[in-house]
């Protein structure tokens, strides 16, 4: 069975100071993970992926097997960060995601 | 391009009304999915589909029913709607044609049963 665990529901930080949602997973196989963003009054869509290695809007997140964990991480937040934010699990076959409970980001100015 | 489009976005039932969410993609993706977000439990799967004629459940699929008939719609019945599926569903597809593929997700449909 695969699981996605997101302990925090809500983050609240100041505009400017550094933030770090945190994901952890637990899955039998080679785990492919991603995070998922949901702005306001928009559909849910794709953060980054974790094979990519890549940074998007200044957020990165590094694969730890050994801890596995996917914590997303921007050094600066800004106030067009604030939104729900999900981590999620891909099985093997990539048929099915498995979600976090989601953390909603709020961004102070 | 208009990717995945549910219908309608909203709706209200009564206990016991049955009623189909709509799910359509025009990208010729093989798989596609029905989720229920409810707050604090994140997404959760109902059921999915991996080509036409082929369903499977997921993890809450009580009470729901799919079909896929083509590639491009999945709708999600209701069979005889009940309180605790009062939630917000969405729909989402994506292509098997390489791993770690992006999941692409309808608008929303926003179900109230009283």
């Amino acid at each position: 069975a695969q699981r996605v665990t997101q302990p925090e529901k809500l983050l609240s930080v100041f505009k400017g100071a550094p933030v770090e949602l945190k994901c952890n997973y637990s899955y039998s196989g080679s785990p492919e993970l991603f995070w998922y963003v949901q702005y306001s009054r928009q559909r849910l869509q794709l953060l980054l992926r974790h094979i990519s290695r890549e940074s998007i809007k200044g957020f990165t997140a590094d694969l730890n097997k050994g801890e596995t964990s996917f914590h997303l991480k921007k050094p600066f937040a800004q106030e067009e960060d604030s939104a729900m934010y999900y981590c999620a699990l891909q099985n093997n076959a990539g048929n099915m995601l498995t979600f976090g409970g989601g953390t909603r980001l709020m961004v102070k100015p | 391009n208009a990717g995945v489009t549910q219908t309608p976005k909203f709706q209200v039932l009564k206990t016991g009304q049955s009623m189909t969410l709509q799910c359509a993609q025009d990208m010729n993706h093989e798989y596609m999915s029905w989720y229920r977000q409810d707050p604090g439990m994140g997404l959760r799967l109902i059921h999915y589909s991996v080509g036409a004629g082929i369903t499977d459940q997921g993890e809450v699929p009580n009470g729901y029913n799919v079909s896929r008939s083509t590639t491009e719609d999945f709708p999600l019945r209701l069979l005889s709607a009940a309180p605790s599926q009062t939630s917000v569903y969405f729909c989402a597809s994506n292509t098997r044609k390489s791993a770690n593929t992006e999941a692409f997700f309808g608008q929303g449909t926003r179900l109230t049963v009283v």
